[in-house]
């Protein structure tokens, strides 16, 4: 089955830079992949879809690149708030179902 | 309202007993899932159904059972609790975008049941 690894566990930056989380996966290349936002004792909520065939997708301040090659997208926030701490999980469909990473917890710090 | 709601939010149980989390959806979506989530383990899938006559085994499903009453209802029962089964535990529910070849489905989660078992 997919293997999911996302770059790590936590990540902290300053507010106004840009944020960057990685997502890898080890087996076939999956037809679209996926990010979502989990904050603290919440359910996660999906943010941005991606297409294997789209290098790059935006919506307002973040930006998915997914590349098939390397098998790895990046997720990018730019301008970073305090807002924007959060996990963020990624996510892969395998046979009838979706995998999830285990999330970068990411802090925006003022 | 919230389209996906699970009742109980938080329980303490003990070892042995038998609990049951409810889950309930107004989104109209034949999927639902549950996962459990563990730090450091991410999300994990117990139980999928893709209609009311549809069950599904995920990765974990030892020592869980599910129901599906309804399109709208989806509980999962611990048939007699462990420790190890304490975790945070979401319900979900999807469905399919026929507009991308092979479908692409976006979930959509309740806001978890908090479970400790002792």
């Amino acid at each position: 089955s997919q293997k999911i690894e996302q770059n790590s566990e936590a990540l902290n930056i300053q507010e106004g830079k840009t944020a960057t989380l990685t997502c890898n996966y080890t087996n076939y290349s999956p037809a679209y992949l996926q990010w979502y936002r989990q904050d603290p004792g919440r359910g996660p909520v999906f943010l941005l879809l991606i297409r294997e065939n789209e290098k790059e997708k935006r919506k307002e301040r973040l930006k998915v690149t997914f590349d098939t090659t390397l098998k790895q997208s990046l997720f990018h926030i730019t301008a970073s708030q305090p807002a924007d701490s959060a996990t963020y999980l990624c996510a892969l469909p395998e046979r009838l179902d979706m995998r999830f990473g285990a999330g970068t917890r990411l802090t925006v710090k003022p | 309202d919230a389209d996906v709601t699970q009742t109980p939010r938080n329980r303490i149980t003990k070892t042995g007993k038998r609990i049951m989390l409810e889950c309930s959806q107004t989104k109209g979506h034949d999927r639902m899932y549950w996962y459990r989530q563990d730090p450091g383990l991410g999300l994990r899938l117990i139980y999928y159904s893709f209609d009311v006559k549809d069950i599904n085994k995920g990765e974990i499903s030892d020592g869980y059972s599910v129901s599906r009453q309804a399109q709208a209802k989806f509980s999962l029962s611990l048939e007699s609790a462990i420790p190890n089964q304490t975790a945070l535990y979401f319900c979900a529910t999807s469905d399919l975008d026929e507009g991308l070849a092979g479908g692409a489905e976006t979930q959509y989660f309740g806001p978890g049941t908090r479970l400790l078992v002792l």
